[in-house]
């Protein structure tokens, strides 16, 4: 079993409708990250929360500890937010290296 | 923002060639830069970390003959793919950050073609 699970794996969604991507992940972390990669590869950086929840423009990112449980939400989806994001986390003990989900690979359609 | 550029952005060589590719901190300076390999629908996988001014740690079964990492500076960071084999195409990216735990900023990729 993975340390980082992802859900859905594949997602569409019809231009304007909330999205929810699921990250759970097995091990004790430091940090939570969540990354969006286009279809050219290039990856942007969305968040990095280690508690509660936080909030860019149409993204929405939240965490529970307790339950090892990440959420990403946008809200009024856009063809443009159609992409692949990425859960990634880095264990406590102070390592540097990130485990990655194997990503949710959303289309959003006009 | 904080850039990362990362370069070329692609590249086709010959089967026992080297290919060089640069990984830039243009407008910060990036204590610790990360190479990542990415197969077709695959995860991205960590080949190694870069300390400015030491050596790159290696993640397990990666060779570090065979991909050369130098972090000569703290905004310039290479990988050398050495004696390339068709085995070796996949995409490359390189990510950096300023210090601890601070937020991580990917270059644009790297697609390697090994014919």
């Amino acid at each position: 079993k993975n340390e980082v699970e992802q859900s859905p794996q594949n997602l569409t969604a019809q231009e304007g409708e909330f999205i929810t991507i699921n990250c759970s992940y097995s091990v004790g972390i430091s940090a939570l990250h969540w990354l969006q990669q286009h279809p050219g590869g290039g990856i942007v950086s969305l968040f990095m929360l280690s508690s509660g929840k936080k909030k860019h423009g149409r993204l929405i990112a939240t965490i529970n500890i307790q339950e090892k449980h990440s959420s990403l939400h946008i809200t009024a989806s856009h063809p443009r937010d159609s992409a692949v994001y990425i859960c990634a986390v880095r264990r406590v003990g102070g390592s540097e290296k990130l485990v990655f989900g194997k990503g949710t690979k959303l289309t959003v359609n006009p | 923002g904080a850039v990362v550029s990362q370069h070329p952005s692609w590249v086709i060589c010959k089967s026992g060639t080297s290919v060089k590719i640069e990984c830039r901190s243009l407008d910060f300076q990036a204590t610790t830069m990360f190479w990542y390999r990415q197969f077709p629908k695959q995860s991205l996988m960590l080949m190694a970390t870069s300390n400015e001014g030491s050596k790159a740690t290696y993640e397990q079964g990666v060779e570090k003959d065979k991909f050369l990492i130098n972090h000569a500076s703290l905004t310039l960071s290479t990988l050398t793919v050495t004696s390339a084999h068709p085995e070796d195409s996949s995409f490359y990216i390189c990510s950096a950050r300023v210090r601890g735990h601070s937020p991580l900023h990917f270059g644009n990729g790297t697609r390697l073609t090994v014919t």
